[in-house]
């Protein structure tokens, strides 16, 4: 079955990048699903950072969208993560995720998305 | 952004209690409604979808409801394995967000 895992530094300096890979096994990333990264800071919530499709659209959370980049590579069968100018507050778990959707049968009309997917998470600290 | 609360932030319960935590949202999400559980250091699990759809394979102790702004996820006999933490997501709109968790602990 579908997997995926998570890989990159686990220490990044203050305004430093924090640059992230998540492999997809066991199937192909180019299908309809959407792939998403979600952060988790200790002992807290869980934070949506932004989301791509195969072809390489993207949509980002506004707050963190002018130092975040998501990429895809198919070739590899992987997608990226990159987060500039770090600071303390973006420690965290970092989470990568497959966004998969159900269309709702008649009468009722709705595609809904759900995270039905999820890599183990890797602790990324921000730390000198 | 749609700004998710959720009620309680913790309870603590006995196996075999009804337990129900409560999500609204800031404005109308329809049933875009998604059900999550974490256990410490694992990543989420999806329960529910679509506010009150059983995602494969999660027992039927389980159930979801609401639509429009509240929602409720309901354990119906809490077992030993769901001392977790629960969160809501709603999907009606990106940004995605998230409640700020509910923990389900030992009594």
């Amino acid at each position: 079955q579908v997997q995926l895992q998570e890989s990159g530094p686990g220490l990044v300096k203050p305004s430093g990048t924090l640059s992230l890979t998540c492999a997809v096994s066991g199937g192909s990333i180019s299908t309809t699903h959407w792939w998403s990264w979600v952060r988790q800071p200790p002992g807290k919530g869980l934070e949506w950072i932004g989301e791509i499709h195969y072809s390489g659209t993207t949509n980002y959370c506004p707050s963190l969208k002018s130092r975040v980049t998501i990429s895809v590579d198919k070739s590899k069968n992987q997608f990226s993560l990159k987060l500039t100018s770090v600071t303390a507050a973006d420690t965290a778990v970092y989470f990568c995720a497959r966004l998969n959707d159900w269309a709702s049968p008649p009468p009722s009309i709705g595609t809904y998305w759900y995270f039905d997917l999820w890599g183990r998470g890797t602790l990324v600290t921000v730390s000198a | 952004d749609i700004q998710m609360t959720q009620s309680p932030s913790s309870l603590s319960a006995s196996v075999g209690d009804r337990v129900t935590v409560t999500c609204r949202a800031s404005q109308s999400i329809n049933n875009y409604l998604n059900w999550y559980q974490q256990k410490p250091g694992k990543a989420p699990k999806l329960l529910i979808y679509a506010a009150s759809s059983l995602q494969s394979g999660v027992p039927s102790r389980f159930s979801g409801s609401g639509s429009g702004t509240d929602f409720t996820l309901t354990i119906s006999s809490l077992q030993p394995e769901d001392f977790a933490a629960y969160f809501c997501q709603q999907s009606y709109t990106t940004p995605r967000t998230f409640g700020q968790g509910t923990k389900v602990e030992i009594k």
